[in-house]
């Protein structure tokens, strides 16, 4: 059992926005703004899409943003398009005994 | 580029020992906390251990803190992950990462400084190595 509640699936059709959810307690999501979010391909490594809650690195489209309000935080993605389609798995930092703790993952599939 | 290239998977006995191995290039490694995190057979993401640039500081999880330790050479920008008694449930696409390079962090909520707490994330991962375990 991950340490992380997120649905274990979402779907969406081409164009529209779909949001995941992810919920923690105030050990670790509600008490840091040090939420991550993580693209996942079949059979390729994990590829950071949002830290901070909100921040996007270099390269990623805008159509993904992140937000948190109180011990959930949540990944939205708008304009869904094909290549959207995979794991996303949500990350927090948990304070300095668990350090840092994972989502389940969440299965993206854009009818 | 950036580039993390993991090595030294393979096929373990229970109870067995493997080290991993990961190889970085294109950034200067020994500023960076670098991770391990791994991934069993159609599972989610489990984070395994972290250390900092320096060496001087190291984390790990739950499950392996024990029998697992994490070191790098800085002088080769290499990064290991040693395993020890390991189990079936240890099976895995072994990652590395490399972390930020931000300041220490101070937990109000315990009252410590961490390298950890704004460092949490990982920015770069490499292709995994496979890590079987069976007998």
């Amino acid at each position: 059992q991950s340490a992380l509640t997120q649905p274990a699936s979402v779907s969406g059709s081409p164009g529209q926005s779909i949001t995941i959810s992810c919920t923690g307690t105030s050990s670790d999501i509600g008490a840091y703004n040090f939420v991550s979010w993580y693209q996942q391909r079949p059979g390729k490594a994990p590829k950071l899409i949002i830290f901070d809650v909100s921040n996007r690195p270099s390269g990623v489209s805008d159509r993904f943003s992140g937000s948190k309000s109180g011990n959930t935080a949540s990944l939205t993605i708008s304009g869904l398009q094909t290549e959207d389609g995979a794991h996303y798995y949500c990350h927090s930092f948990a304070g300095t005994s668990t350090h840092v703790v994972f989502g389940g993952g969440t299965k993206l599939t854009v009818l | 580029e950036v580039q993390l290239v993991e090595s030294g998977g393979g096929l373990v006995q229970p109870g067995g020992t493997l080290r991993l191995s990961c190889a970085a290039s294109g950034f200067a490694f020994s500023d960076y906390v670098m991770s391990w995190v791994r991934q069993a057979p159609g599972k989610g993401l489990e984070w395994v251990s972290a250390i900092t640039g320096g060496g001087d500081s190291t984390f790990y999880a739950g499950s392996v803190k024990g029998r697992t330790t994490i070191s790098r050479d800085n002088s080769k920008d290499t990064l290991y992950l040693q395993m020890n008694s390991l189990r079936a449930d240890d099976a895995a696409v072994y990652y590395c990462a490399k972390n930020p390079n931000h300041s220490m962090f101070y937990d109000i909520l315990t009252g410590y400084y961490t390298a950890f707490g704004s460092n949490y994330y990982m920015d770069v991962w490499g292709r995994g190595t496979t890590v079987t375990v069976s007998s």
